[in-house]
């Protein structure tokens, strides 16, 4: 039972921003929107998470809409090692509580 | 060190044997998670450790039998696989602080990639 949706598959031209959205309709009150990308043949690797504020790090900016029903993970100036599988997860926020994957978007950076 | 390494980065075993992935970090993180991931699918919870003791078992098959020697080590035991066990088996590693903690990520390793005959 997925608790978020992301479209299958984006491009995005080379130094351009890339705007991956995210749906999830049906996040709690206490559930935190995570961002994580996977590089082929690696390990999933974090990138961001927020809970109602818009967040930003050195990866990657988060907005995340008013009534929390969807978010968007913003890779300001896409680099061609930017090409990955990005994965947006719905969690609670301590301890061990498990981190469960959706299908994801395949991002592919365009030269 | 963000490291969680994992051995071997490479396993082919057949249907008898019996076989140990590897997994370690220094981060002093007391949880410590298994997933599994067949190609071109995301990752699935398989077992979870906290604090060196099983907190989930997402329904595995014993065939898999993970190990927490210490909070630095997880292990993940096989024996008597399937040809469909064949896939990436990731390892990954969180702070689990109290509840409320802010900053819960989850630092994976390279997995390791086994292939059953």
């Amino acid at each position: 039972d997925a608790k978020t949706t992301q479209p299958p598959s984006m491009d995005c031209a080379e130094g351009r921003a890339a705007n991956l959205p995210c749906n999830h309709s049906t996040i709690s009150g206490n559930e935190y929107v995570y961002w994580y990308r996977q590089i082929h043949s690696q390990g999933p690797q974090y990138i961001i998470h927020g809970l109602k504020n818009n967040e930003t790090n050195e990866m990657a900016s988060l907005i995340i809409t008013e009534d929390r029903k969807s978010s968007t993970l913003i890779l300001p100036h896409a680099t061609l090692r930017d090409t990955a599988v990005y994965y947006c997860i719905v969690r609670v926020n301590f301890g061990n509580e498990k981190l469960t994957f959706g299908t994801g978007t395949r991002l592919t950076i365009i030269p | 060190d963000t490291e969680v390494t994992q051995t071997p980065k490479h396993l082919v075993m057949g249907m008898t044997n019996k076989k140990s992935l590897k997994c370690e970090q220094h981060m002093g993180h007391r949880a410590m998670y298994w997933y599994k991931q067949k190609a071109k699918k995301p990752p699935e919870l398989m077992f979870v450790y906290s604090y060196e003791k099983l907190s989930i078992n997402e329904s595995v098959p014993s065939r898999f039998s993970p190990e927490c020697p210490n909070s630095s080590l997880l292990n993940l035991h096989l024996h008597a696989l399937q040809p469909e066990d064949s896939a990436l088996y990731l390892c990954a590693s969180s702070q689990d602080g109290p509840v409320g903690a802010t900053n819960e990520k989850l630092f994976f390793g390279s997995g390791t990639q086994l292939s059953v005959l």
